[in-house]
């Protein structure tokens, strides 16, 4: 099983739509990101948590929200999805002893 | 504000050749400097990482070259394979920051 598992892996909405991503982990750690790739703009910062009650906006939060249920469990919100949200959405785990960060294997959405 | 600059955006090389992708970064505060490899459908997965007291650090065919002076660094892949074929970010981060900052990415292509 993975360690870091995302769901959907993909997911077509409408806009206007409210839509929830799903990250949960194994590995225990107390930091979780949420990243969006988009071609040519490589991996920008949505938000993160580094531990239930730490949450704090990255450089492109608009439009999104999040909500860390457990240690585990760190879900992402699009509250009335548009097009230009259209992208490959990564989860990320850390730890504050060790700078590595896992990815999740993605969510790719598509906002019609 | 892209704090992390990459090039090329994409890259073609022959089988056994040498790679190299560049990164310029603005933020002297910067002090670790890690490059993720992600294949077709999977998150990105750190590969090499370096710290600004060395100028350069090998992992097999993998080497970081830094240059403080100029605020550059880049990913030397030697004798490159086509299983080397993935999307290369590099990243950089301070001490007091509480994320990383990725490059825009390359897509490196390895013929066989």
């Amino acid at each position: 099983d993975a360690d870091v598992t995302q769901t959907p892996r993909n997911r077509i909405t409408k806009t206007g739509k409210r839509i929830m991503l799903e990250c949960s982990q194994t590995k225990g750690h107390d930091r979780m990101y949420w990243y969006r790739q988009d071609p040519g703009l490589g991996l920008r910062l949505i938000y993160y948590s580094f531990d239930v009650k730490d949450i704090n906006k990255g450089e492109i939060s608009d439009g999104y929200s999040v909500s860390r249920q457990a240690q585990a469990k760190f879900s992402l919100s699009l509250e009335s999805a548009i097009p230009n949200q259209t992208a490959l959405y990564f989860c990320a785990t850390g730890t504050m002893e060790n700078e590595k960060l896992f990815f999740g294997s993605g969510t790719q959405l598509s906002v019609l | 504000q892209q704090q992390v600059k990459q090039s090329p955006q994409s890259l073609i090389v022959q089988k056994g050749g040498i790679s190299i992708i560049n990164c310029a970064y603005e933020n002297t505060a910067f002090d670790y400097f890690p490059w993720y490899q992600q294949f077709p459908g999977k998150g990105p997965a750190l590969l090499i990482a370096i710290r600004p007291d060395v100028s350069e650090k090998k992992e097999g065919r993998f080497t970081i070259s830094f240059n403080k002076s100029a605020k550059q660094f880049s990913l030397h892949i030697m004798d490159s394979q086509p299983g080397d074929s993935a999307t290369y970010f590099c990243a950089a981060r301070s001490s007091s920051a509480r994320q990383l900052t990725f490059g825009s990415g390359t897509q490196l292509t390895v013929l066989p």
